[in-house]
């Protein structure tokens, strides 16, 4: 168990919808990620947020966006969902928002959009 | 552009013969990098990272990697394989110069131990 924790596990959803998926870091980590892990695109960097404010930027649709709360738990909310975004969603935390240190990942939330 | 490649989407060993899974990587400042591994229906769990000084790195459950900065690779290792290895390998970089822990993975590794 990484101290990670995400739900729901599974989201299951029609195209079109709304959903929020919910992630609570470690017990005094400040940064949060999301990871995408799909089939034809891999494990892909969406987010990063340190201590409350955006950080880093990946290949996050406009359709998505996300936040960290002043708890430090983070959201992200994927909005007139695709087939495509059928995914596994993970979020991972860590103590500082610089690279060298490890991050460590939830156990993820399968989303399928029908 | 930041990248890894892990060339061999398959490695197929014997129980109790060493393994290597290979990983190779691209990034324009020093590299941070680290190897992740998932069972089905599991999150990532962290096995090792290289961030400076010793090239090998030992790591969990009898893992370790060899950073080799000319030929830009660091291929993940251990002495005598297991069956409960069994398992999808990524290999991931952070570029050093960068302020952010933006990870790049690559594709993943199924590694396959029989018994």
């Amino acid at each position: 168990d990484s101290g990670v924790t995400q739900t729901p596990k599974h989201l299951i959803t029609a195209t079109g919808q709304r959903v929020t998926l919910r992630c609570s870091p470690r017990s005094g980590d400040l940064s949060v990620y999301w990871y995408q892990q799909s089939l034809d695109q891999g494990l892909q960097f969406l987010i990063q947020y340190y201590n409350g404010e955006e950080r880093a930027k990946g290949n996050i649709l406009e359709r998505f966006s996300a936040q960290q709360f002043p708890d430090l738990h983070s959201e992200l909310n994927l909005s007139s969902l695709e087939l495509g975004d059928s995914a596994l969603y993970f979020c991972a935390s860590s103590v500082v928002a610089g690279g060298a240190d490890t991050q460590y990942f939830g156990p993820g939330t399968r989303l399928t959009v029908l | 552009a930041q990248s890894v490649a892990q060339p061999e989407d398959q490695v197929k060993v014997a129980e109790g013969n060493p393994l290597t899974v290979k990983c190779t990587y691209s990034v324009s400042g020093n590299p941070y990098l680290f190897w992740y591994v998932q069972y089905p229906n599991r999150g990532l769990q962290f096995l090792l990272k290289y961030i400076t000084g010793d090239n090998l790195v030992k790591g969990s459950y009898g893992f370790e990697a060899e950073f080799n900065k000319s030929q830009t690779s660091f291929h993940l290792k251990k002495p005598s394989a297991l069956v409960s290895d069994s398992a999808l390998y990524f290999c991931a970089v952070v570029d050093g110069s960068s302020n952010t822990g933006k990870l790049i993975f690559g594709q993943g590794t199924t590694l396959q131990v029989k018994p």
